[in-house]
């Protein structure tokens, strides 16, 4: 049973453009959630996170929005470069008793020059 | 600035041989991930560690042991390997639990 959902394998967008990557989950006791960028024989690089208290945060050229009810959140990179190209999890945690991150399957950024 | 550091980077074991990965976290991290990756696949969550006590267990099979010892390193113990054990294992870390954990570079194992 996955409980973390990326349901987009791969998105390619133009250079300059938004990109948005879509995470869902089902398990309600989820409340933090993280972004991660990952190249090829790399180790996950942690981007963003939010906490369920929030609906949005913001670093840069990254923001993520959480909506509780729909047991969603997205990744919004404004504006997209090349080097943005790579494959990005989304991982929830439920830190009330319990320390994983369950990651989702992940969806592959091609941001094209 | 420090980063967490895995070792070795790679290593090649035959099938039944027993293999030992390294996570050493960055300094004052107290909490230790270990993930598995297959090709192809997402990580998948192995065990953690908490103050060097084990704080949560995924899929992790009987054949693998793991601790965190008191320096705040931790070891990956994998037993009777066989060929499905080939994959990256990542190891990450944080300072306390419940936030965004940094991750190393990862070992890649190949049985064969």
């Amino acid at each position: 049973d996955q409980q973390v959902k990326q349901n987009s394998p791969s998105l390619s967008v133009q250079e300059g453009r938004i990109s948005i990557l879509n995470c869902d989950y089902t398990n309600s006791m989820f409340d933090y959630f993280l972004w991660y960028k990952k190249y090829p024989a790399e180790g996950p690089t942690f981007l963003i996170s939010i906490s369920s208290i929030k609906d949005k945060n913001e670093d840069g050229r990254f923001t993520v929005f959480l909506n509780k009810s729909a047991k969603h959140l997205s990744l919004h990179i404004v504006p997209s470069q090349p080097g943005d190209s790579a494959v990005y999890f989304c991982a929830a945690s439920a830190t009330s008793g319990t320390y994983k991150y369950i990651f989702g399957t992940g969806t592959r950024l091609k941001v094209l020059a | 600035a420090a980063g967490v550091i895995q070792s070795p980077r790679h290593l090649i074991k035959e099938k039944r041989e027993t293999a030992t990965l390294k996570c050493y976290p960055i300094p004052r991290h107290d909490t230790v991930y270990w993930y598995q990756q297959g090709p192809g696949q997402d990580p998948q969550f192995l065990i953690s560690f908490y103050e060097k006590m084990q704080s949560d267990k995924g899929s992790i099979p009987d054949r693998f042991s793991a601790q965190q010892f008191s320096d705040y390193h931790s070891e990956l113990n994998m037993s009777s390997l066989e060929l499905g054990d080939s994959a990256l294992y990542f190891c990450a870390s944080s300072f306390g639990q419940g936030v965004g954990a940094f991750f190393g570079q990862g070992t890649r194992l190949t049985v064969v």
